[in-house]
């Protein structure tokens, strides 16, 4: 079964630090791979994706991923946060095109001025 | 780009009556769509899955006689919370897939805020 971990709940970083959330899936195929980031009260955004190839993934507002699959990780990186950062953000695991996608149970960014 | 419509954003109802919440494709064909249900500060828990044309499918747990969901054309899926509870207020979010778009992604609607009074 598909399954993803994302072991911190909450995480507080300075204005200008970098930053990295940690996301683990169990998958039993090649997997596809997202981070999301939500707004309080707000749907959903696509930052970035992995299907295949590179494993460095670029995706919007300066982010990136690594896909590790060997570690089955697909830690989100940012070099420097801004205060506009601030959000939960949710690492999500899914299969071929139209496959349901399963979440994680998402990481609350907090951004310290 | 791809774009998911819900409607309505926020719905107020009195418990015992049921609620429609609309999911439309504006730009392309959803062959599928998928409901999720977001408890504050939670994560979202998918509960169906629908494919136009045919029955939804449910995810272990999710009553399918108290959440109807109907997915009647290619660019429509509906989710009807029938005898509404206050424990079935909720943020439910609706996605769609795209066989035509082919990028493996799925597309979110802003999401629908139920209160259930």
């Amino acid at each position: 079964a598909q399954s993803v971990t994302q072991p911190d709940i909450h995480i507080t970083v300075s204005e200008g630090a970098s930053l990295e959330l940690r996301c683990n899936y169990s998958y039993g195929a090649t997997p596809y791979l997202f981070w999301y980031v939500q707004s309080p009260g707000q749907g959903l955004q696509l930052l970035l994706k992995y299907f295949s190839g590179d494993t460095l993934v670029q995706g919007i507002k300066g982010f990136e991923a690594e896909f590790k699959r060997s570690q089955s990780s697909f830690n989100l990186r940012k070099p420097s946060v801004h205060w506009s950062d601030a959000a939960e953000y949710f690492c999500a695991v899914g299969g071929s095109s139209a496959s349901k996608i399963i979440f994680g149970s998402g990481t609350r960014l907090s951004i310290r001025p | 780009g791809a774009v998911v419509s819900q409607h309505p954003s926020r719905v107020i109802c009195k418990s015992g009556t049921s609620v429609k919440i609309e999911c439309r494709s504006l730009d392309f064909q959803a062959t599928t769509m998928f409901w999720y249900r977001q408890f504050p500060k939670k994560s979202l828990m998918l509960m169906a899955t629908s494919n136009e044309g045919s029955k939804a499918t449910y995810e272990q747990g999710v009553e399918k006689d108290k959440f109807l969901i109907n997915h009647a054309s290619l660019t429509l899926s509906t989710l009807t919370v029938t005898s509404a509870h206050p424990e079935d207020s909720s943020f439910y979010i609706c996605s769609a897939a795209s066989g035509s778009l082919n990028t493996g992604e799925l597309f979110f609607g802003e999401g629908s805020r139920l209160t259930v009074l």
